[in-house]
């Protein structure tokens, strides 16, 4: 069965610490893998996939077809990056979200 | 500006009451895809479609039906909604293998 696991749900850290949010994912064949976050009271909206390698507001991505995981890492994580983060694998039609972490950088 | 738009976006309602919640989107995206989010259980795909007349089920289904008539909309239809269908709902769209635009949102509440 197709599923993605983000096994924390809420994690908090101190503004400047490392952040990593784990995605594991099960999906036939090779999906394209993606971030998306939701700000408060915003829409979801993108914030990386794997196939661009870019990095987007310090955020990187590390795919391992191996481990069948894209955890999202950022080495200083910044008050403005609390949000909702939700990592999605999308092939032949059908995004499977992840429930989501609930990311808080504490002052 | 490209986007999507949904409406309504705040809607209360009965049980068995039928309502429509219309997406447009005017990005000329083939795909559009309808979701639901719960507290604890993410984003859950209701229904997509990959081009006009073209739908299918996504994993939460049961109690929706959808329609493509034309490229830019793809509204969601509840026929008798229920209390278990209040929710957060969002439509989206993409083109290909490409990041999805999502809509604000609407929240329905069935009473």
């Amino acid at each position: 069965a197709q599923r993605v696991t983000q096994p924390e749900k809420l994690l908090s850290v101190f503004k400047g610490a490392p952040v990593e949010l784990k995605c594991n994912y099960s999906y036939s064949g090779s999906p394209e893998l993606f971030w998306y976050v939701q700000y408060s009271r915003q829409r979801l909206q993108l914030l990386l996939r794997h196939i661009s390698r870019e990095s987007i507001k310090g955020f990187t991505a590390d795919l391992n077809k191996g481990e069948t995981s894209f955890h999202l890492k950022k080495p200083f994580a910044q008050e403005e990056d609390s949000a909702m983060y939700y990592c999605a694998p999308y092939g032949t039609y059908k995004y499977i979200f992840g429930t989501g972490t609930r990311l808080k950088v504490l002052a | 500006e490209a986007q999507v738009t949904q409406n309504p976006r705040y809607l209360i309602t009965v049980t068995g009451k039928k309502l429509t919640v219309t997406c447009s989107q005017n990005m000329n995206h083939e795909y559009m895809s309808w979701y639901r989010q719960d507290p604890g259980l993410g984003l859950r795909q209701i229904y997509y479609s990959m081009n006009v007349e073209v739908t299918d089920k996504g994993d939460v289904p049961e109690g929706y039906k959808v329609s493509r008539k034309e490229k830019r909309n793809f509204p969601l239809i509840l026929e008798s909604p229920s209390p278990n269908q209040t929710s957060l709902y969002f439509c989206a769209s993409s083109s290909g293998y490409n990041e999805q635009f999502f809509g604000p949102g609407t929240r329905l509440t069935v009473l």
